[in-house]
């Protein structure tokens, strides 16, 4: 089966710049999570979708940071206005439920300038 | 809410020979416990895992123990390969109600010489 896919893959912006990251998550998989993973460190939860309604938000940053999954399939982040300390790889990753095995996408390496 | 440490950060051993990741987590809700090995520039992927309800799962070479009084649990890896090579995370979350919300430790980049 197709694994789960993002795009870009690499983005390069300025600082105050807005971004975008598109998910596609594995066919029928109901739940879907957004990572941050800043280098050395292990990923970070920044919000988790079960179909199209958000379950998960709190580490979120807000007031820059915004994720949609209107249709419940594809998903997209989007960073506005980007600082210097959004640098990071931004993971998607999907489960077939709320419980299952997280699948992970390539990554989008965002580094910001 | 959770907390996982991880140690030690680093790890370097010789072909054939054990490796031991230890971590330590702080809710004692938490009752499923995945470990994740990424590679250079590739995706986090899950190499086993284990629920609060077994101390210990063993898959080919890697085992998996959980200690839930102490609140800990370890990957241990036997006769390491090259390919053994990566960055190791573990995770800790609690299901409730079938949800469930990793918080990831901070890795182990195991290095292993032929």
């Amino acid at each position: 089966e197709a694994g789960v896919a993002q795009s870009p893959r690499y983005k390069i912006i300025e600082k105050r710049q807005s971004v975008a990251f598109w998910c596609n998550p594995i066919s029928g998989h109901a739940t879907l999570y957004w990572y941050q993973q800043i280098l050395g460190q292990g990923p970070k939860l920044l919000i988790q979708f079960q179909n199209n309604g958000v379950v998960d938000d709190s580490q979120l940053p807000k007031d820059r940071f915004s994720a949609e999954r209107l249709k419940g399939v594809d998903s997209t982040l989007k960073i506005q206005p980007a600082k210097l300390e959004d640098s990071a790889v931004y993971l998607c990753a999907s489960s077939l439920d709320l419980s299952g095995e997280q699948f992970f996408g390539p990554g989008t390496r965002l580094t910001v300038l | 809410g959770e907390n996982v440490e991880q140690h030690p950060s680093t790890l370097s051993v010789q072909e054939g020979d054990s490796a031991v990741i230890k971590c330590t987590y702080s809710d004692s809700a938490s009752n499923y416990f995945p470990w994740y090995k990424q590679e250079l520039g590739k995706r986090p992927q899950l190499i086993i895992d284990i629920r609060s309800n077994v101390g210990e799962k063993k898959d080919q070479r890697i085992a998996v123990t959980l200690n839930k009084t102490a609140k800990h649990f370890s990957l241990h890896i036997t006769e390491t390969q090259p390919e053994d090579s990566a960055v190791y995370f573990c995770a800790a979350t609690p299901v409730n109600t079938g949800f469930q919300k990793l918080v990831f430790g901070t890795g182990t980049r195991l290095l292993v010489s032929p």
